[in-house]
């Protein structure tokens, strides 16, 4: 099956500026992901969608970053105005659906992620 | 504190040697818990689920200790393609599937 896909790969960007990363999540999921990882630091969780509704973002900094999920589909997460500790790789995750053997929705699949890096 | 800690490591393991590390979690109301691997530069990938009885995947076994809420991951015969960060995860259901990560330990495992 296709996995999550992610764009852009890179980006480079000056502090003030603003950027916006785009997601499309495995065909059926239903939880797609954002998570902020900074170089040595373990995924630091920004929102979780449920379909279209947001399910968790009390880590999203609201003042300048916002996502959406039109259609509860793809999603779209967007910084603005970057700051020069927003530089970290921005990884999204999608999960399943419910399966009568075992809760598969736990599974992770991760897109290989946007590299930012403002200067 | 964290919600979820591991020590960063990096663990020097020689290529055969056995290594275990653990990861500790804050919320006592957290039910299910997983092992990450990330290899560098690439994303996170699942590695195994912790059962409360304990698990074992080939040479990987995995422990749950609810009692003081941690969790461990032990490598036997380590390979040198067994070099990666390994995260611990931690999901609390009832928060919407909240899944914590913690900070990764790093293995290195060398000739």
């Amino acid at each position: 099956e296709a996995g999550v896909a992610q764009s852009p790969r890179y980006k480079i960007i000056e502090k003030r500026q603003s950027v916006a990363f785009w997601c499309n999540p495995i065909s059926g999921h239903a939880t797609l992901y954002w998570y902020q990882q900074i170089l040595g630091q373990g995924p630091k969780l920004l929102i979780q969608f449920q379909n279209n509704g947001v399910v968790d973002d009390s880590q999203l900094p609201k003042d300048r970053f916002s996502a959406e999920r039109l259609k509860g589909v793809d999603s779209t997460l967007k910084i603005q105005p970057a700051k020069l500790e927003d530089s970290a790789v921005y990884l999204c995750a999608s999960s399943g659906v419910r399966d009568r053997r075992f809760y598969r929705a736990e599974k992770l699949f991760f897109g290989s992620g946007t590299q930012l890096s403002v200067l | 504190r964290k919600e979820v800690e591991q020590d960063p490591g990096p663990f020097n393991v020689p290529e055969g040697a056995t290594v275990a590390f653990n990861c500790t979690y804050s919320n006592s109301a957290s039910q299910s818990f997983f092992w990450y691997r990330q290899d560098c530069r690439k994303e996170p990938k699942l590695l195994m689920s912790v059962y409360s009885s304990g698990n074992e995947d080939g040479r990987f076994t995995a422990q749950l200790n609810r009692a003081s809420q941690y969790i461990s991951l032990l490598i036997r015969d380590s390979k040198l393609s067994d070099s990666a960060t390994y995260l611990c995860v931690v999901n609390n259901r009832a928060a919407g599937n909240k899944l914590t990560f913690g900070g990764g330990t790093r293995v290195l495992v060398k000739p």
